[in-house]
C-alpha cells in the first residue's frame, strides 16, 4: 500500500496570504495524484487532478505541482471560502487501492 | 451535471448486512469512461477508499474490506450499490458514492463527481 503524507496537519493564514500545502508518497506515483477540498458536512470536491491541471469550474488561484513522491498545492490568495480540509489521493497502484492523505486543516489566522 | 444520490441503511447493529444504494443521474453507469466507487469517511477521520466497479463488471476492492464487500452495477436502474456484510462499530461512517474518470488510458482514476453522502452508525 502506497502511504501517502500530509504537512502540516494544520495550517493557520491570513486571508489575501499564499497558502502551501504538502504531501508526499512513500513511492512513486508519477502524477497520478488529486487534490480534493471538504467542508464541514459535504462532500469533497475535486480540485486537482494528474498532479497539476485544475478540474472544471476551480479557480486559479488553486495550484498543484509536483511528481513521483513529492507534491503541493499551492492557493495564491485565500479567500474566505477556501478554509476548509485538504485532501491528496494517489491513484497509481495496480491492482487499483486508492490512499489518501489524512488531511491539512486550512484554518482563518 | 452529475448527481449521485445515495440512500440505504442508517443504523445497523454488529453482525448485519450494510446495503447502499447510488442513483446517478446526468450520465450514465454504462459509460465506458468510467469507474463507480465507494469511498467512507468514519467521524472525525479521513477517507478511506472501498472499490470500484467498471462497465464490463470489473470490481475492484479494498483488500482491508474484500472478504466482506460487494459492489454491484444496476444499468437498467442507473444506480450503483455497496454491500458490507458483518459490520461492527468500526464500519461507522459516512459513505460516499463517486464517479471515476481516467485520462491516462491505464484505468488510473481520480474521483471527479461524489454523492452527498449516506451516514451509516453500527451500534448494540
Amino acid at each position: 500500500e502506497i502511504v501517502m503524507t500530509q504537512s502540516p496537519a494544520t495550517l493557520s493564514v491570513s486571508p489575501g496570504e499564499r497558502a502551501t500545502l504538502s504531501c508526499r508518497a512513500s513511492q512513486s506515483i508519477t502524477s497520478n495524484l488529486a487534490w480534493y477540498q471538504q467542508k464541514p458536512g459535504q462532500a469533497p470536491r475535486l480540485l486537482i487532478y494528474g498532479a497539476s491541471t485544475r478540474a472544471t469550474g476551480i479557480p486559479a488561484r488553486f495550484s498543484g505541482s509536483g511528481s513521483g513522491t513529492e507534491f503541493t498545492l499551492t492557493i495564491s490568495s485565500l479567500q474566505s471560502e477556501d478554509f476548509a480540509v485538504y485532501y491528496c489521493q494517489q491513484y497509481n497502484n495496480w491492482p487499483p487501492l486508492f490512499t489518501f492523505g489524512r488531511g491539512t486543516k486550512l484554518e482563518i489566522k | 451535471q452529475l448527481q449521485l444520490q445515495g440512500s440505504g441503511s442508517g443504523v445497523l447493529k454488529p453482525s448485519q448486512t450494510l446495503t447502499l444504494t447510488c442513483v446517478v443521474s446526468g450520465d450514465s453507469v454504462s459509460a465506458s469512461a468510467y469507474s463507480w466507487n465507494w469511498i467512507r469517511q468514519p467521524p472525525g477521520k479521513g477517507l478511506e477508499w472501498i472499490g470500484y466497479i467498471h462497465l464490463r463488471g470489473t470490481t475492484y476492492y479494498n483488500p482491508s474490506l474484500q472478504s466482506r464487500v460487494t459492489i454491484i452495477l444496476d444499468r437498467s436502474k442507473n444506480r450503483l450499490s455497496l454491500r458490507l456484510t458483518s459490520v461492527t462499530a468500526a464500519d461507522t461512517a459516512v459513505y460516499y458514492c463517486a464517479r471515476g474518470v481516467d485520462r491516462t488510458g491505464y484505468s488510473r482514476y481520480y474521483l471527479d463527481s461524489w454523492g452527498q453522502g449516506a451516514q451509516v452508525t453500527v451500534s448494540s
